[in-house]
């Protein structure tokens, strides 16, 4: 596997569920990210990890728990989700968040997330 | 507050044609403009980045511009073909003291080409 892979790529889930979405990259970066992609509206950034430290959270609901066990693993946990939670959930990884000239992010294909 | 807006939101054009994706921002504190494309159902590959301090960049038939003073930047594609059929992403890495220097970004250009 090459780039950056997500699993599973769709997700359909309950409100009372608990489900993990699994994000490696094989780039030897050092940073990786949860994004929240939304019909009509901008990227939201959820979370960084830098160097496996998580440096940002972008005021995400505690039912999103990010996890990064080393430089080439993310994990986002889910439970109690909302139906307004369903979107597509996309995992970048990046050289070096702090390099902010030139840092480009590489992205996943992303989950596909239904809360019903 | 940086803003990034992005005009059209959709373009359909017949092959062959050469086309311009606009993207404008709202402060000039900027480290760098990238350019990406999203496929349907897919992720988000990198194009292009400018830093501040450039003013073009350039790859294969697509070529983009910054000029940071007026907060425009604009995608090139030369010869369209059905191949570059997707959504046109902008994002700017703000630079100004007191913001966290995430990338902020547009709601993108829904491109077709049609054959």
């Amino acid at each position: 596997e090459t780039g950056v892979t997500q699993t599973p790529r769709h997700l359909v889930m309950g409100m009372t569920n608990k489900k993990s979405l699994k994000c490696e990259q094989h780039l030897g970066h050092n940073a990786m990210y949860w994004y929240k992609q939304s019909a009509k509206k901008p990227l939201e950034l959820m979370f960084v990890y830098n160097f496996k430290e998580q440096t940002e959270n972008n005021s995400v609901p505690s039912r999103f728990s990010p996890e990064c066990p080393n430089s080439s693993h993310l994990f986002l946990h889910l439970h109690t989700l909302q139906p307004e939670d369903s979107a597509l959930y996309l995992c970048a990884s990046s050289q070096a968040a702090r390099d902010y000239y030139t840092d480009t992010q590489y992205f996943g294909p992303g989950t596909r997330l239904t809360v019903l | 507050k940086q803003e990034v807006t992005q005009i059209p939101a959709a373009l359909s054009v017949p092959e062959g044609e050469n086309l311009v994706l606009n993207c404008s921002f709202t402060d000039s504190a900027i480290y760098n403009l990238q350019w990406f494309r999203q496929d349907p159902g897919k992720g988000l590959t990198s194009l292009l980045l400018i830093q501040s301090s450039q003013r073009e960049q350039t790859s294969g038939r697509l070529n983009a511009s910054l000029d940071k003073s007026s907060g425009r930047s604009t995608l090139y594609i030369a010869a369209s073909q059905p191949g570059d059929s997707a959504t046109y992403l902008c994002a700017v890495r703000p630079s100004r003291a007191g913001n966290n220097r995430k990338l902020i970004w547009g709601l993108g250009t829904s491109l077709a080409v049609n054959p």
